[in-house]
């Protein structure tokens, strides 16, 4: 079975500042990532995945993401935010082969001016 | 990108009724579809997996007579919530697998409100 966890249910950040959003996996089979985005009664948008071969990735809206094998986690960053980010940013993951998505609880970012 | 619809975008209805909740792939087929509910502040929670043609898989937990999916064409899944009630008011998402694309693409939500 997998899970995956989001370390931090809110995060308050100044306009400008860099910021990293944490998620942790667990899994006893590889897995592809993904971090998505919700605005306000939206639905969610693919901000990046991780499916194989360069283990940083790039996303829209000035986002990446690092996998790290050995510590199963996939952070999200991004150097200067903009009050336009605040969302709530889920980590999420699907098994090689399966097709299931599991869900971290997501992380409420909140950028202030 | 691909494209996910949903309707109604919201909805309010009487306890006792039901109501039907549309998820279309606009611009590819997916013979996989996925519905969520989401409470307030809260995560994702799976409640089925819509495969085209065949009965859906309902995960632990989620009543089959209650949330009655449909997969009728490989863009069309449909949810009704039948004989719905207060409790049953939440957001519910949909979500599209485009094959071997090993992604899901997302409709946009519908906030049902059971009054």
């Amino acid at each position: 079975a997998q899970s995956v966890t989001q370390l931090d249910s809110q995060v308050p950040v100044f306009e400008e500042a860099p910021v990293e959003l944490r998620c942790n996996y667990s899994s006893s089979v590889s897995v592809y990532l993904f971090w998505y985005v919700q605005y306000p009664n939206q639905g969610l948008q693919l901000l990046l995945k991780y499916l194989s071969g360069s283990t940083l990735v790039k996303g829209i809206n000035g986002f990446e993401a690092e996998f790290n094998k050995s510590q199963t986690s996939f952070h999200l960053r991004k150097p200067s935010v903009h009050i336009s980010d605040t969302a709530e940013y889920f980590c999420a993951v699907i098994p090689t082969g399966g097709f299931k998505t599991i869900f971290g609880a997501g992380t409420r970012l909140f950028v202030k001016a | 990108g691909a494209v996910v619809s949903q309707h109604p975008s919201r909805v309010i209805c009487k306890s006792g009724t039901s109501v039907k909740i549309e998820c279309r792939s606009l611009d590819f087929q997916a013979t996989t579809m996925f519905w969520y509910r989401q409470f307030p502040k809260k995560s994702l929670m799976l409640m089925a997996t819509s495969n085209e043609g065949s009965k859906a898989t309902y995960e632990q937990g989620v009543e089959k007579d209650k949330f009655l999916i449909n997969h009728a064409s490989l863009t069309l899944s449909t949810l009704t919530v039948t004989s719905a009630h207060p409790e049953d008011s939440s957001f519910y998402i949909c979500s599209a697998e485009d094959w071997g694309d090993n992604e899901q693409f997302f409709g946009p939500g519908t906030r049902l409100t059971v009054l």
